[in-house]
């Protein structure tokens, strides 16, 4: 079936230091992938998505670009900040699976300042 | 636009007891999830419901019962609190526009957590 593996956390960085969150995936046909974000004491929100094999999704300076040659869908940010501290999932979305979730299992980052 | 809502936030049961916990969203969508966090599993789905009317199971359904009340209610019932339900529990909703959408962004509430002594 589909699976998310993401790199295991938790990654600690110095604030302006380069981020990179590695996801990759198994899946059927043509998912869409999403980046997923849980600061501290809060729910889930969407950080970016991408549809497409090339597709690249961005939003508050972090992009992930959709790899199908090599099923990945890495998370990166040119210089972090001490509020981007929260927890970060990968997570897919198959018409196969009745287009349900199918989720990496976190990765948490903290960033000092 | 409250998003999607969850009540209560906090809850603390023994062993035995029920609970029903609340969720409502007010984005018109079709599909809601319920899911449970627990630290170093990530998420896990209990129970969806993929249209008003029908509910359908997840990854760990045992101890759980769901009750679509209406298109904005989902509601998550545990009838006989064991410890091994202690976990955050997340509500969720999706359009869930059918099998020619591209995309099934799901938006989340900010949480139950609960303990079970």
């Amino acid at each position: 079936g589909d699976s998310v593996t993401q790199m295991e956390g938790p990654v600690t960085l110095s604030e302006e230091a380069f981020l990179t969150i590695n996801c990759t995936y198994t899946a059927t046909g043509y998912p869409s992938l999403f980046w997923y974000v849980q600061y501290p004491g809060e729910g889930l929100q969407l950080l970016l998505k991408a549809t497409k094999a090339d597709d690249k999704g961005s939003n508050k300076g972090f992009e992930a670009t959709y790899r199908k040659e090599t099923t990945s869908f890495h998370l990166e940010k040119g210089s972090v900040q001490v509020s981007d501290s929260a927890v970060y999932f990968c997570a897919l979305s198959n018409a196969g699976n009745n287009r349900k979730l199918i989720w990496g299992l976190g990765t948490s980052l903290a960033v000092n300042p | 636009n409250a998003g999607v809502t969850q009540t209560p936030k906090f809850q603390v049961l023994k062993t035995g007891q029920s609970m029903t916990l609340q969720c409502a969203q007010d984005m018109n969508h079709n599909s809601m999830y319920w899911y449970r966090q627990d630290p170093g599993m990530g998420l896990r789905l209990i129970y969806y419901s993929a249209s008003e009317g029908t509910t359908d199971k997840g990854e760990v359904p045992n101890g759980y019962n769901v009750s679509r009340l209406n298109k904005r209610e989902f509601s998550l019932r545990l009838e006989s609190a064991a410890p091994s339900q202690t976990s955050v529990y997340f509500c969720a909703s999706s359009e869930g526009q059918g099998i020619y959408r591209a995309d099934n962004e799901q938006f989340f509430g900010p949480g139950t957590r609960l303990t079970v002594l």
